[in-house]
């Protein structure tokens, strides 16, 4: 299995930040990476796709890069509906896995 | 609008049998994988397996592999997480999702609401 090991696993920030969370496979997996976002007792929300594809509706303020081991999403000015779980996920074979997640906070 | 929604909560003892179900709709839903995901009280989301319901290929992670079975009914849209004996374990969120695929990438675009399985004595 490809292992996706994320960084943090949590941050606390203020409203306004530009926040960075970083992503790495244990082995090569092209662009094939996602980003989700959780909130307490709702399922996962699409964010990225394709390493740095912004899905429909998602606000411009997320943002993903990176290829072969190394992802980043970046939120440019962290809102308060941001405060979540993000997690990565690797498409690029089965079965797919997802990193251990970060959890933001408000500071 | 595509929507997939999963049956109810669930109680069991350890041992008992379980099916719980996802329901597609506003789509082709044998055009679509389908995936299951755990989410253990606390924890983060871990891949299951896959289904294809146009036909019924199906992958599973090796962590699950003979642990549970994925299927599904695509006359009525529907795809199944079951467990023949269930274990304290268990205990969890299970959600279904859409894997979609745009190009070569591919991604779970729509989740459902989840089904807490709660086994306990």
């Amino acid at each position: 299995d490809i292992q996706m090991t994320q960084s943090p696993s949590s941050l606390s920030a203020s409203v306004g930040d530009r926040v960075t969370i970083t992503c790495r496979a244990s082995q090569s997996i092209s662009s094939y990476l996602n980003w989700y976002q959780q909130k307490p007792g709702k399922a996962p929300k699409l964010l990225i796709y394709g390493a740095y594809s912004l899905q429909s509706g998602v606000p411009s303020r997320f943002s993903g890069s990176g290829s072969g081991t190394d992802f980043t999403l970046t939120i440019s000015s962290l809102q308060p509906e941001d405060f979540a779980t993000y997690y990565c996920q690797q498409s690029y074979t089965t079965p797919r896995t997802f990193g251990q997640g970060t959890k933001v906070e408000i500071k | 609008e595509v929507q997939l929604v999963q049956s109810g909560a669930e109680v069991k003892k350890p041992g008992e049998s379980l099916k719980i179900s996802c329901q597609g709709s506003g789509y082709s839903f044998t055009s679509y994988w389908i995936a299951w995901v755990r989410q253990m009280p606390g924890k983060g989301l871990e891949w299951m397996g896959i289904i294809h319901p146009g036909d019924s290929d199906t992958r599973y992670s090796p962590s699950f592999q003979g642990q549970v079975t994925i299927s599904a009914d695509r006359s009525i849209s529907t795809a199944y997480l079951q467990w023949s004996s269930l274990k304290a374990s268990d205990t969890a969120m299970y959600y279904c999702a859409r894997e979609s695929r745009e190009l070569s990438e591919t991604f779970f675009d729509s989740w459902g609401q989840g089904t807490l399985v709660t086994v306990s004595s």
